[in-house]
């Protein structure tokens, strides 16, 4: 069984404040995701890593930073944590296939963490 | 650009009910994948579908049944007798096969009540 933990399940957090959202996976997925969920919003991607130290940005990058050091933990940051940053923030992870096996630019499922609900009072 | 659309923001049915959630796509590609997941209350997205755009064959699952259609670019999700354990929100998701790299683009989600 694929899983995704987050480090918090709730996280109450200051203006100003930095703070650190930590995702491990333990299936070795290549990928990894950030997505923030609001209400009538869905999920809005944030960052993704498809490498370790690789990283790209989605569509809300904006107040975030990312950090992937090691293959199974992907990390993300708010610099300077702000109100409008409450939410509830998601992790996923999938992997991208290889050309060995034949699957090469298939694409997978993700698998997602339990999620942290952040609130930045 | 890709872009999926959940019209329906909120259903309600009494248990046993058929429920049909609607999933409406865009993109520019010839080859790309569907998803349908669930996310109960408990808040972990649960992966329940992928398909990719070749296989225009619906796909049934207990009580759980997708219609694919490309002509109108749909991917239904239909739950057949519905149960109150079947209450969640559900999204539908897209993803080009630019690489096997792509994340996915999710609708805004149907939140489904479904009422003893």
């Amino acid at each position: 069984d694929v899983k995704v933990t987050q480090s918090s399940r709730y996280l109450v957090k200051r203006t100003g404040e930095k703070v650190f959202l930590e995702c491990v996976q333990d299936m070795d997925h290549e990928n990894m995701f950030w997505y923030r969920q609001d209400p009538g919003l869905g999920l809005r991607l944030i960052y993704f890593s498809y490498d370790v130290k690789m990283k790209e940005k989605g569509d809300i990058p904006e107040g975030y930073s990312v950090s992937r050091e090691k293959k199974e933990r992907f990390s993300l940051i708010l610099e300077s944590a702000s109100t409008n940053q409450t939410s509830m923030y998601l992790c996923a992870s999938k992997t991208r296939g290889n050309e060995a096996s034949g699957n090469w630019g298939l694409v997978y499922e993700q698998y997602f963490g339990p999620g942290t609900r952040l609130t930045v009072t | 650009a890709q872009k999926v659309t959940q019209a329906q923001t909120e259903i309600s049915v009494v248990e046993k009910e058929d429920v049909t959630l609607d999933c409406v796509y865009e993109t520019r590609d010839t080859t790309y994948y569907l998803f349908w997941y669930k996310q109960p209350p408990s808040g972990e997205l649960v992966f329940l579908i992928r398909r990719n755009s070749f296989d225009e064959q619906n796909e049934i699952s207990g009580r759980y049944s997708w219609n694919f259609q490309k002509s109108t670019s749909s991917f239904n999700f239909t739950i057949t007798a519905s149960q109150v354990v079947d209450s969640a929100v559900y999204f539908c998701a897209l993803s080009e096969a630019l690489s096997g790299n792509t994340p996915l683009v999710f609708g805004k989600g149907t939140r489904l009540s479904v009422i003893a």
